[in-house]
């Protein structure tokens, strides 16, 4: 596809469940980012990966969050043990390269009950 | 750790007026870059306009176009012209030059706009 896309659109769960949000990046952009908006509030920055691995994860709220990209290119932001404060849009955006502008995909809105 | 203030929650204008949209910043670095975000319902967001620091001169982009104030740590946004389709929440981000600092945005809480015919 011409742009980065997120599965699914909207995701409602129940608290204490796993759930899984998947990325998308634009073909052939190295690196890719995990931002989380609240309602009300501006994107927050969880991970980036450069590649496969995973540069910064300094945004990560706690261990129950975690983020892959296996291959380089589809990256999946990983949730155990849902709470009603992870409800928000989760954003993915991706670049050609570290430092360079990032496109942002329409973003999931999780909502656990 | 940089933080980016929007103190405007909301705006409205008339179309075909100019409206500005207010951002301050604090940061202890010298070197960085700026921009304006656009999120439409749809939730994607949009890059508007980016301004790196080290440039004296203001970006511009059509009917868009920043005040930089670099010592002041202010960077509005004024749009001209405005139209229905720039209705939206919009925006202000931060991130440093340093690659030590990492690549995130670090963004406002937004500014909605509304365009009113």
């Amino acid at each position: 596809g011409a742009g980065v896309s997120q599965t699914p659109s909207n995701k409602v769960t129940e608290k204490g469940k796993y759930v899984e949000l998947r990325c998308d990046p634009i073909s052939g952009h190295t690196a890719l980012y995990w931002y989380r908006q609240s309602l009300g509030q501006g994107p927050e920055f969880l991970i980036y990966f450069q590649g496969t691995g995973a540069a910064d994860d300094s945004g990560l709220p706690n261990d129950r969050f975690f983020a892959v990209r296996p291959e380089g290119s589809v990256s999946t932001l990983k949730i155990q043990r849902t709470e009603r404060g992870d409800s928000a849009v989760y954003l993915c955006a991706s670049s050609t390269g570290s430092g360079n502008e990032q496109f942002f995909g329409p973003g999931t809105r999780l909502t656990v009950l | 750790a940089q933080t980016v203030t929007q103190s405007q929650p909301e705006m409205s204008v008339q179309e075909a007026e100019t409206v500005t949209l207010s951002c301050t910043y604090d940061t202890s670095e010298s070197d960085y870059y700026l921009f304006w975000y656009k999120q439409p319902p749809s939730r994607q967001m949009i890059l508007v306009i980016r301004q790196e620091a080290y440039k004296q001169q203001n970006a511009t982009e059509n009917r868009f176009s920043v005040n930089f104030q670099k010592a002041a740590k202010s960077f509005s946004l004024k749009i001209s012209d405005s139209q229905l389709g720039d209705a939206a929440m919009y925006f202000c981000a931060y991130r440093s030059r340093d690659s030590n600092s990492g690549y995130a945005l670090n963004f406002g809480k937004g500014t909605s706009l509304l365009v009113t015919p």
